[in-house]
């Protein structure tokens, strides 16, 4: 597609439910990330995705988050028995490395807005 | 290991005055860095990128940043504010070979007519 899409826009759901929030990054791009905005909290790194690599999930901030990306395109980050602090916008981000790898910027989604209630 | 600090959760200015959101950054190889910009309810978009050709990035809308390396800082200004500049502004850096960015907390700039 033209840009990152993510899906719901908004979620609001019960304290202990499970949620799925969903990112398809632009077509072709082989890396994608996830990242949370609180307030005040700026942008914390959760998992990233590389090609076939194995994903660097050093920012998943509990065992009840995860995260899986099938056939290289479409990810599914899922989070388990929310929590009102997992209340938050959750954005995926994919890189076009333009100039290469390291100087590439990211193209982020609008983001999924979720609120445990 | 790779992180930013910006100073100052929040930046008041007047419009028609100087912008400086202040960026210091740790890293211990080279260091990749970027300003993003988050206007209200929109995502993220670039505002500048350092790639080592030149220490003065020029970006979009005016805005320019400058790599210090001396003082591991990378601020960005804008000569005169502009009511539209109104927004948050986030300074990242480049996490080793993986790619990962590093983003700081943010900077909320408000512009005051």
């Amino acid at each position: 597609g033209a840009g990152v899409s993510q899906s719901p826009s908004n979620k609001v759901t019960e304290k202990g439910k499970d949620v799925e929030l969903r990112c398809d990054p632009i077509s072709g791009h082989t890396a994608l990330y996830w990242y949370r905005q609180s307030l005040g909290q700026g942008l914390e790194f959760l998992i990233y995705f590389q090609g076939n690599s194995a994903p660097d999930k050093s920012g998943l901030p509990s065992d009840r988050f995860s995260a899986e990306r099938t056939g290289g395109s479409v990810s599914t980050l899922t989070i388990q028995r929310t929590q009102q602090e997992d209340s938050a916008v959750y954005l995926c981000a994919s890189p076009n490395y333009e100039g290469g790898p390291y100087n590439s910027p990211l193209h982020f989604g609008n983001g999924t807005r979720l609120t445990v209630t | 290991a790779q992180s930013v600090t910006q100073l100052g959760s929040h930046v008041s200015v007047s419009e028609g005055a100087l912008v400086l959101l202040r960026c210091n950054y740790s890293s211990s190889v080279p260091p990749y860095l970027f300003w993003y910009v988050q206007y209200p309810n929109q995502g993220l978009q670039l505002l500048l990128k350092y790639t080592s050709a030149a220490t003065l990035v020029k970006g979009i809308n005016g805005f320019e940043a400058e790599f210090k390396k001396s003082e591991t800082s990378f601020h960005l200004t804008k000569p005169s504010a502009h009511m539209s500049d109104a927004a948050e502004y986030f300074c990242a850096v480049r996490k080793g070979s993986q790619g990962n960015l590093i983003f700081g907390k943010g900077t909320k700039l408000s512009v005051k007519p």
